[in-house]
């Protein structure tokens, strides 16, 4: 079975910019997770699928925002980018989000 | 949310030396894992274990959900073990609460 995939994998952008990731879960799971990861703050939730919903959603401003397709694909999308957004982006997906989580390979963003 | 914390925070260790990572949650949970990740970033699934006791290989875990803590033991340690364990947390909110990790370093 395939895994969790996430492109692009790296990312070089322009303060004020905005920038799409994107991320195709395992077959069959319907909840997809994001996740920031910097050095200063560690791993913070973004915000949860699941069927298309959006379940829940972490501390971050309206910038960022997301989506998931019926075919339970997901994006992320961040606007007017700034310095303090370059990070490791990671999706995970899974059953259900109680269940085993799979991780991607992730999406290394940079705000120049 | 949960508060999830991990210690030590850092740890060498001579090769072939076993380990105890230790995992402390604030609340009741449904869901804990712990992970590896690897010097590019991806999380490798490690043990799914919200409760009970789990082992493969050198590596084994235990969660006692009724105390909130989970501990990750790491026996005959290698090279290869060295990176950052974290351990993660969920109950009914949909989200992985993450611990700020164990960074470990296995010397030869």
């Amino acid at each position: 079975k395939a895994g969790v995939t996430q492109t692009p994998r790296y990312l070089i952008k322009t303060r004020g910019q905005q920038v799409t990731l994107s991320c195709s879960p395992i077959s069959g799971h319907r909840s997809v997770s994001w996740y920031q990861q910097t050095p200063g703050q560690g791993l913070q939730f973004l915000f949860e699928y699941f069927s298309e919903t959006q379940r829940n959603k972490g501390n971050f401003p309206g910038r960022f925002s997301g989506r998931q397709f019926s075919n339970s694909r997901s994006e992320m999308n961040v606007s007017t980018l700034e310095l303090g957004d370059s990070a490791l982006y990671l999706c995970a997906s899974s059953l259900d989000a109680r269940y085993e989580q799979y991780f991607g390979p992730g999406t290394r963003l940079t705000v120049t | 949310g949960i508060q999830v914390e991990q210690s030590p925070p850092d740890l060498i260790l001579q090769e072939g030396a076993n380990s105890t990572l230790r995992c402390n949650f604030s609340d009741s949970v449904n869901n804990l894992q712990w992970f590896h990740q690897n010097p590019w970033g991806q999380l490798i699934n490690l043990f799914y274990i919200p409760s009970g006791t789990k082992q493969n290989g050198r590596l084994s875990a235990t969660t006692v959900a009724t105390e909130r803590y989970s501990l990750l033991y790491i026996s005959s340690s290698q090279t290869t073990d060295s990176g950052v364990y974290f351990c993660a947390v969920g109950n009914t909110g949909n989200q992985f609460y993450f611990g700020t990790g164990t960074s470990l370093t296995v010397i030869p």
